[in-house]
């Protein structure tokens, strides 16, 4: 069954650096994959979405995540840290002609002024 | 409406007593998902919904969870005899056609706590 992982429950960087968020997914055969974040008090939204095509997905607010086949990952980075940008994310995955999206634990960020 | 509805928000009942839980969808999603969220555990996926096939329940951790989704829109998540350890964010999603390449809309949640 697929399942995904996300390396760091928490995950504090400076403002203005750079934000690494890590995800590996299980399946051999590569699943539809998504970040999505969840802002204090709110629900979740889609960050971005890789289902085909260009393996560097952007999405909004200036984050991106490039899909790795050979390493099964989908790591999430954004060049410069926003005090905005605190929020939990969460990677998950979608097996394709399926119906289900998994999600991995989540990781907090924290950004220090 | 506009986007996923839940209520309540909030949600505090004593050990052994029911409690049910709405999710109003996206007019026009067809798809209607349950999720569960705890502490340090992500999104667990309870159930879901689309169109008027049978709803796929391998997620649910019990038999006191059940779900309903009524004229294909309104869904009622329903916990029997309530355990401590059922206390959680109850998130509900919902989707255009169910396709796994399609973005969830999600709700609020309900912050279910079970005294």
């Amino acid at each position: 069954a697929q399942s995904v992982t996300q390396l760091g429950s928490h995950v504090s960087v400076s403002e203005g650096a750079l934000v690494l968020l890590r995800c590996n997914y299980s399946s051999s055969v590569p699943p539809y994959l998504f970040w999505y974040v969840q802002y204090p008090n709110q629900g979740l939204q889609l960050l971005l979405k890789y289902t085909t095509g260009a393996t560097l997905v952007k999405g909004i607010n200036g984050f991106e995540a490039e899909f790795k086949k050979s390493e099964t990952s989908f790591h999430l980075t954004k060049p410069s840290a926003h005090m905005s940008d605190a929020a939990e994310y969460f990677c998950a995955a979608a097996d394709t002609g399926g119906f289900k999206t998994i999600f991995g634990a989540g990781t907090r960020l924290f950004v220090k002024a | 409406g506009a986007g996923v509805s839940q209520s309540p928000s909030n949600k505090v009942t004593e050990k052994g007593k029911d409690v049910e839980l709405r999710c109003d969808p996206i007019s026009g999603h067809t798809a209607l998902y349950w999720y569960r969220q705890s502490l340090g555990q992500g999104l667990e996926f309870l159930i879901y919904f689309q169109g008027n096939s049978a709803p796929d329940k391998s997620g649910l951790p019990s038999d006191r969870f059940s779900a309903e989704r009524t004229g294909g829109s309104v869904s009622t998540l329903t916990i029997q005899r309530t355990q401590q350890e059922d206390s959680a964010v109850y998130l509900c999603a919902s989707s255009i056609d169910g396709t796994t390449n399609e973005k969830l809309f999600f709700g609020s949640g309900t912050q279910l706590s079970v005294l």
